[in-house]
């Protein structure tokens, strides 16, 4: 069965800092593999989808790394603000399936 | 461009109660989910609509019905709801292939007392 982890659960670091934040799932066989964010109260957002097939995806200061065998995925954000505090989750799809299984995110505060 | 819209935003029902959650897209998506959202426990799929006209279940079906209306909205039943339903309910859709990025509403918070 797919597990799902983020590790640290909670993240605090000062505004400018670039930082990594942390996905590793159990079974390397995965279909794609997506990163969201979520603010308080509000629904998830889609912030990069990477295939399989891919290493890495990039959209503005965020760059996303994926590598299936040793189960990792990496979501990095360069010259961190304020305004990225949120929590970040990671899902992975196993399958032709429309099945998500996610991890139970990782709440980052980018302090001022 | 509403995106993905759910009503309520927030319920409290007493056991045994019955409510619907609505959800409507206009992105003109295929595939819509039903996912909750509880501490702990990250998302679990709760039932999905591939298309219009088809759902199947997913993680936890159990005490849920679903329907889809038409190709715009997917509705979310509880039939006689009990405290552990008490959850963070989040509607979700996408374009349809399963490579497809998920968009989200933003939630109702139900609370069975």
């Amino acid at each position: 069965k797919q597990e799902v982890t983020q590790i640290p659960a909670a993240l605090s670091v000062p505004e400018g800092e670039n930082l990594v934040l942390n996905c590793s799932f159990t079974d390397s066989a995965i279909y794609n593999l997506q990163w969201f964010r979520q603010d308080p109260g509000k629904g998830l957002t889609s912030l990069l989808l990477i295939q399989s097939s891919q290493r890495e995806q990039t959209s503005g200061r965020l760059n996303a790394s994926l590598d299936k065998s040793s189960g990792r995925s990496t979501l990095y954000i360069a010259a961190s603000q304020p305004g990225d505090s949120a929590t970040y989750l990671c899902a992975v799809r196993m399958d032709s399936s429309y099945k998500l299984i996610f991890g139970s995110g990782t709440r980052l505060l980018v302090r001022p | 461009n509403a995106g993905v819209t759910q009503t309520p935003k927030f319920q409290v029902l007493k056991t045994g109660q019955s409510m619907t959650l609505q959800c409507a897209q206009d992105m003109n998506h295929n595939s819509m989910y039903w996912y909750r959202q509880d501490p702990g426990m990250g998302l679990r799929l709760i039932y999905y609509s591939a298309s219009e006209g088809t759902t199947d279940k997913g993680e936890v079906p159990n005490g849920y019905n679903v329907s889809r209306l038409n190709k715009r909205e997917f509705s979310l039943r509880l039939e006689s709801a009990a405290p552990s339903q008490t959850s963070v309910y989040f509607c979700a859709s996408s374009a349809g292939p399963t490579n497809e990025k998920l968009f989200f509403g933003s939630g109702t918070q139900l609370s069975v007392l």
